[in-house]
């Protein structure tokens, strides 16, 4: 079955690095994908990777993919006050996205 | 390009009207897909289509609730007749051979 799971709240003080964990159970994703939510606004994609990779970065983007584990985390470098938000893990089977819970990072001056 | 278009933005009707919710899906997509979010249970997909045809409905709670994509630009996602917990923000999602989904603006939607 399906499950992806994140824990809910993550506080980091302003230029340390964020790390967002997300376990997922379905070994057949194709790609698995992490999404930023503003308060009061749509989803939009921060970055995916395809599941035959184990890292890709871009920009303060990186993102680790443990296959064997089915664990996946995204690193935010350098993390600014605009980086609070929810931040959604998601894993695709044929087009379907099942989507984590969401973090809800919290910046602290 | 405008991106994925939603509208209303916000709609707020009583227990037993109609909704008709709508979507303009990103130019040239082949691929869109209805979301719904709730504290409650987070974000479900109810349906997707793929060149206008529905492939996957079993997200779909009830059969109050019905989709159509009569084109390749247009979408709609209808709840007759609305119930209280049907309060949500829905989203649309569209994307080209599925790498990349992107999400519109989301309806948020209070059914009184």
């Amino acid at each position: 079955g399906e499950d992806v799971e994140q824990s809910l709240f993550l506080s980091v003080r302003e230029g340390d690095s964020s790390v967002i964990n997300c376990t997922y159970t379905d070994s057949s994703s194709t790609y698995l994908y992490w999404y930023k939510q503003e308060p009061g606004a749509g989803l939009q994609l921060l970055t995916y990777i395809f599941s035959n990779m184990d890292m890709k970065q871009d920009q303060r983007l990186t993102v680790l993919l443990n296959k064997k584990d089915k664990h996946l985390s995204l690193r935010i470098a350098d993390t600014q006050t605009g980086d609070s938000a929810i931040y959604f893990c998601a894993e695709s089977i044929n087009e379907k996205l099942t989507f984590g819970t969401g973090t809800r990072l919290t910046i602290i001056p | 390009d405008a991106g994925v278009i939603q509208s209303p933005r916000h709609e707020v009707t009583e227990m037993g009207q109609e909704v008709t919710l709508r979507c303009k899906p990103i130019s040239g997509h082949n691929s869109l897909f209805w979301y719904r979010q709730t504290m409650m249970r987070g974000l479900e997909l109810l349906i997707y289509f793929n060149n206008n045809v529905p492939i996957d409905d079993s997200g779909m709670p009830e059969d109050r609730f019905s989709a159509k994509m009569p084109n390749a630009s247009f979408s709609t996602l209808k709840i007759q007749p609305s119930e209280p917990r049907d309060s949500a923000v829905y989203f649309c999602a569209s994307t080209l051979w599925g790498a990349e989904q992107f999400f519109g603006p989301g309806t948020r939607l209070t059914v009184l």
